[in-house]
């Protein structure tokens, strides 16, 4: 599995609140993504990054923010959750450039 | 706009080879094809992936055809186990953050 664990597995939050998940990996990977997983959109990514502190944006960003203070977390925050961020999300690594290896997920209810 | 069509559904009886067919007729020449899989709600899962030439490694071989507009994934004896979304990506080498995964196709396997 790539050493990555994603907390929590589940969370319900209300409409407003700020939210971070987390992503957790053990060997020191320099690229990790975060993906989000909805029916009829397949996996879309969100954010990603190439290093400690150098993060960029991908397909749908909006609403979401991402931080690496170290090599081994990379954080996905939710400012203030919308109920359209419910959703399931992976996070991933990437491995020798060519593989991604992804998490078991966390499933987000924002009511 | 996605860059590869995939049949929303397939069935395969179990022990008997599977046959997945992806077509990307605007493949460029710079862009591999890779091969995921979904098994329920867990993250995606690495399968294999290729330039040109065929491939073959534990989990199934990738065939591609000369003018690289189609390929086949190969599963040589399915399990139920494979019962899972299987998704077709290209993108160009070493850009993981162009990996767009469409619906992909839910195999079936069936005792």
């Amino acid at each position: 599995d790539a050493g990555i664990t994603q907390s929590p597995r589940h969370k319900v939050t209300e409409t407003g609140t700020p939210v971070t998940l987390r992503c957790h990996q053990t060997e020191n990977h320099r690229y990790m993504y975060w993906y989000r997983q909805d029916p009829g959109h397949g996996l879309r990514l969100i954010h990603y990054s190439y290093g400690v502190k150098d993060t960029d944006k991908g397909e749908v960003s909006d609403g979401y923010s991402v931080s690496r203070s170290k090599t081994e977390d990379f954080l996905l925050t939710l400012e203030s959750a919308t109920s359209s961020q419910t959703s399931v999300y992976f996070c991933a690594i990437s491995v020798s450039n060519e593989k991604l290896f992804f998490g078991s997920g966390t499933q987000l209810s924002v009511l | 706009d996605a860059k590869t069509t995939q049949p929303p559904s397939m069935d395969c009886a179990e022990g008997r080879a599977a046959n997945l067919p992806c077509n990307h007729s605007t493949i460029s020449g710079n862009e591999y094809v890779y091969w995921y899989r979904q098994i329920h709600s867990q993250g995606p899962q690495y399968i294999i992936h290729g330039l040109k030439n065929n491939e073959t490694n534990e989990m199934a071989s990738l065939i591609i055809t000369e003018d690289r507009k189609s390929s086949t994934l190969i599963l040589p004896h399915a399990t139920l186990r494979d019962t899972a979304v299987y998704y077709c990506i290209v993108r160009v080498a070493y850009n993981n953050n162009d990996m767009r995964f469409g619906a992909g196709t839910r195999l079936t396997v069936k005792p």
